[in-house]
């Protein structure tokens, strides 16, 4: 069992939005603003797409879009592209004995 | 453009130990921190341990026991053994770079490791 809990799959269909919800605790999501989110295509490695809840690294579409509100972060797509298709993973730093924490993972299908 | 590549042995017996280098090129590994992390085949992310470039470890408690890393700064590398594995330490291992507490910016492209008599 994960510590962050995700929605095993979402949908959309292109050009179309779609959010991916992502929930903690305290001790982690709401304790932090140290929120990330990763894009995983099969047999490939994450790449980060989120980071510090809301921020986007050089060369990610601002397109992707993150945002929290207490234990709670999200990840919305907007303007769905066929290359979205993939795993969608959060973390969250939970402090120096833990360090960080996954989430299970959000299979996002474009319809 | 900072490139992580992990190496090692791609299938260890029970009761072993699991060992595998991330050589970092592109960039020194000074000045950052470095952690492995796991994925279980359909499965997950686990975070393993980090390391910083003077030697400072931390690691996942559920872990603690059996890993150890270290840090060969001459050769921009680090290393990870985990022992007494068993069937569910079967994953791909990535390494990652972080400045801190996370994102991981840049990680490696992943090593397949089975556990298997």
């Amino acid at each position: 069992q994960s510590a962050l809990t995700q929605p095993p799959s979402a949908s959309g269909s292109p050009g179309q939005s779609v959010t991916i919800s992502c929930t903690g605790t305290s001790s982690d999501v709401g304790g932090y603003y140290y929120v990330s989110w990763y894009q995983q295509h099969p047999g490939k490695a994450p790449k980060l797409m989120i980071y510090e809840v809301s921020k986007r690294p050089s060369g990610v579409p601002d397109r992707f879009s993150g945002s929290k509100s207490g234990n709670t972060a999200s990840l919305t797509v907007s303007g769905l592209q066929a290359e979205d298709e993939a795993d969608y993973y959060c973390s969250s730093y939970a402090g120096n004995n833990h360090f960080v924490v996954f989430g299970g993972g959000t299979k996002l299908t474009v319809l | 453009q900072v490139q992580l590549q992990e190496s090692g042995p791609g299938l260890v017996k029970p009761s072993e130990t699991l060992s595998l280098t991330c050589s970092v090129s592109g960039g020194s590994i000074s000045s950052y921190y470095w952690s492995w992390i796991r994925q279980p085949p359909g499965r997950g992310l686990e975070w393993i341990g980090y390391i910083y470039h003077s030697g400072t470890t931390n690691y996942n408690p559920s872990l603690r026991s059996r890993v150890s890393i270290s840090v060969d700064t001459s050769k921009n590398q680090f290393s990870l053994r985990l022992s007494s594995v068993t069937a569910a330490d079967t994953a791909v291992y990535y390494c990652a770079r972080h400045k801190g507490p996370p994102p991981f910016d840049y990680w490696g492209q992943g090593a397949l490791v089975t556990v298997s008599s």
